[in-house]
């Protein structure tokens, strides 16, 4: 069964430093990944995904997203944070039935 | 384009009772799925809609149930309300499942307390 694993709960970052939120997948067929992002008190906003094709995936907001196949990873980047990236960050992967599969979620935190 | 909305976004109820939830998708869309998110079980899915049609059931007890209507709007009910139901429900729409194009877009959520 597939299954998504990101490591640390909570990430610290101050503006302009670079961003690094970890996912690893396990899936037994290839997969599809996606990066969601979600503010307080609102619902999941996609930032990028991962189908086939080029490895390295460009999202909004300046985010991006490399898929390693042999590492099972699909981390996701931004080379200067922003007080505005302040949120909660979910990985995902569809499994063979197509429902998403999600992390436990990183609290991003941005000081100034 | 308007996005998925989702009616209400905050009630309350309390144990016992009932609650339906509302979920209307972006225009075109055909699949509405829906989650819960929980501080604890983080964010589960509970069921997808396709044409009218469940196609797909996460692992929750038979109080959880949905519906999907002609023009792909879609209602979940809870029934026999626990305290362990307080939640935000998720729902998501997307064009067509089962496609590498296939995203979904969710909307803000129904924020349900149950006392």
């Amino acid at each position: 069964a597939q299954s998504v694993t990101q490591l640390g709960s909570h990430v610290s970052v101050s503006e302009g430093a670079l961003v690094l939120l970890r996912c690893n997948y396990s899936s037994s067929v290839p997969p599809y990944l996606f990066w969601y992002v979600q503010y307080p008190n609102q619902g999941l906003q996609l930032l990028l995904k991962y189908t086939t094709g080029a490895t390295l995936v460009k999202g909004i907001n300046g985010f991006e997203a490399e898929f390693k196949k042999s590492e099972t990873s699909f981390h996701l980047t931004k080379p200067s944070a922003h007080m505005s990236d302040a949120a909660e960050y979910f990985c995902a992967v569809t499994d063979n039935t197509d429902k998403l599969i999600f992390g436990t979620g990183t609290r991003l935190q941005v000081f100034p | 384009k308007a996005g998925v909305t989702q009616t209400p976004r905050y009630l309350i109820k309390t144990r016992g009772q009932q609650v339906t939830l509302s979920c209307s998708p972006i225009s075109g869309h055909r699949s509405v799925s829906w989650y819960q998110q929980t501080p604890g079980q983080g964010l589960q899915f509970l069921f997808e809609y396709f044409s009218e049609t469940q196609r797909n059931k996460g692992n929750f007890p038979g109080r959880f149930s949905g519906r999907q209507f002609s023009n792909s709007r879609s209602e979940m009910n809870v029934s026999t309300l626990e305290l362990g139901d307080s939640a935000l429900y998720l729902c998501a729409s997307s064009l067509v499942p089962g496609s590498s194009t296939d995203t979904q877009y969710f909307g803000p959520g129904t924020r349900l307390t149950v006392l």
